[in-house]
């Protein structure tokens, strides 16, 4: 079983900086198998990122997703105050099934 | 839009069994696969298992021996029951549709308490 290890566990920024949240994983991951999530405080997460890069529908073109293997990273280029969340990497495995990440909380500074 | 919806008691006891229901509406569910996931107060995502109308179905194997999701498609539903609960399996438990390999639109959730 893969596990996904998310970095920062908090990162404190201001309004308009860029953010970088990194997921790492134990063992290689196929991209398509990695998305990103969004949660707010009382809502249930958002699918941000699908396919490793690819944003799901009515995502903002300010969050992008990259990487490949056990590298994967979601850049928020220009932060706005709605953006302050906390975000989850998570992963498909075919026989092990859905893993998250432990969360990276963005805090405003 | 496809909206998801959990319904189910929100208090259980120890050692009796958690029930939940998923109704899903706007397109059938035979379409793809139906998932639970939880989330304990103040911790993160754990998901739980996904059913798909085949039958098919994949538990978190940490879960596995207690957990049964099924499926009636002709009520656009899928279910959750978890058996020997106990103040651990207190969580908001969410219900979500996955489409390829993540989960595109969720319930807005339900808290389950776990207590006597």
């Amino acid at each position: 079983e893969s596990v996904l290890t998310q970095s920062p566990g908090t990162l404190s920024l201001s309004p308009g900086e860029r953010a970088t949240l990194s997921c790492r994983t134990s063992q290689s991951v196929i991209s398509n198998y990695l998305a990103w999530y969004q949660q707010k405080p009382g809502q249930a997460p958002r699918l941000l990122i699908y396919g490793a890069s690819s944003r799901a529908t009515g995502i903002p073109d300010r969050f992008s997703g990259s990487g490949s293997g056990t590298d994967f990273t979601l850049t928020i280029s220009r932060l706005e105050t709605e953006d302050f969340a906390v975000y989850y990497c998570q992963q498909y495995g075919t026989s092990a099934g859905i893993t998250f990440g432990q969360g990276t909380r963005l805090e405003i500074k | 839009q496809v909206q998801l919806q959990e319904s189910g008691p929100g208090l259980v006891k120890p050692s009796e069994t958690l029930s939940l229901t998923c109704t899903v509406s706007s397109g059938s569910i035979s379409s793809y696969y139906c998932s639970w996931i939880r989330q304990s107060p103040g911790k993160g995502l754990e998901w739980i298992g996904f059913i798909h109308s085949s039958g098919n179905t994949n538990y978190n194997p940490s879960l596995k021996s207690r957990v049964t999701i099924s499926i009636d498609t002709s009520k656009n539903q899928f279910s959750l029951r978890l058996s020997s609960v106990t103040a651990a399996d207190t969580a908001v438990y969410y219900c979500a549709r996955l489409l390829g390999y993540s989960l595109d639109y969720w319930g807005q959730g339900t808290l389950v308490t776990v207590s006597s």
